[in-house]
């Protein structure tokens, strides 16, 4: 158990809609940070927050955002859902702001898109 | 463009013997690398890495080499064991600020009884 929780583990929905994927960090850790893992793809960096404030972003498309709040946990919201938005989203968190700090896995939510 | 690529999906080896993955990256700026592995149902969890003023670190059966001519870094493990059965994935990023990980796609290790 990393102590990174992930919210929900599985999620089915249809195209068009909008929906709200969910991590909390491990005790203390300030850095949370989204990847997405398609079909036959490695794991893409999609954005990182450190302590409420976005630090570092990557391949995340304008129909993606996340946010981080005062308590750590940070939600990544996907709307206007594409069947290929289907993958596995894992959240993970470190203590610092470095990204070559070890980084600690939620276990995934599986997103399937109808 | 793949900036970390791992070329061989799978690899499957004998209990026992030495496994070796490869991991090839092709940007210069990379000067940090870690290798994670991922169980089924599970997240990645973080193995081993190495920095690029190295060119190799070793924690238990777990060696990494980089070879930075080459742009290019293997993980052995030895022995192997059935444990280690696994998809492992290499990444690589750079220090500096707000640099980010970048994965390869992975390379799913099966070990023989």
């Amino acid at each position: 158990d990393s102590g990174v929780t992930q919210t929900p583990k599985h999620l089915i929905t249809a195209t068009g809609q909008r929906v709200t994927l969910r991590c909390s960090p491990r005790s203390g850790d300030l850095s949370v940070y989204w990847y997405q893992q398609s079909l036959d793809q490695g794991l893409q960096f999609l954005i990182q927050y450190y302590n409420g404030e976005e630090r570092a972003k990557g391949n995340i498309l304008e129909r993606f955002s996340a946010q981080q709040f005062p308590d750590l946990h940070s939600e990544l919201n996907l709307s206007s859902l594409e069947l290929g938005d289907s993958a596995l989203y894992f959240c993970a968190s470190s203590a610092g702001l470095a990204t070559y700090n070890e980084q600690f896995f939620g276990p995934g939510t599986r997103l399937t898109v109808l | 463009d793949q900036q970390v690529k791992q070329n061989s999906p799978s690899l499957s080896v004998q209990e026992g013997r030495i496994s070796i993955l490869n991991c090839d990256y092709t940007n210069s700026m990379f000067d940090y690398f870690l290798w994670y592995k991922k169980y089924p149902a599970e997240g990645p969890t973080f193995l081993i890495s190495i920095s690029s003023i190295k060119d190799k670190n070793e924690d238990g059966r777990f060696t990494v080499f980089l070879n930075k001519s080459a742009k290019h870094l293997s993980l052995h493990i030895v022995p192997s064991q059935p444990g280690d059965s696994a998809v492992y994935f290499c990444a690589a990023g750079d220090t500096g600020a707000n640099s980010k990980l970048t994965f390869g796609k992975g390379i799913t290790l099966s070990v023989r009884p």
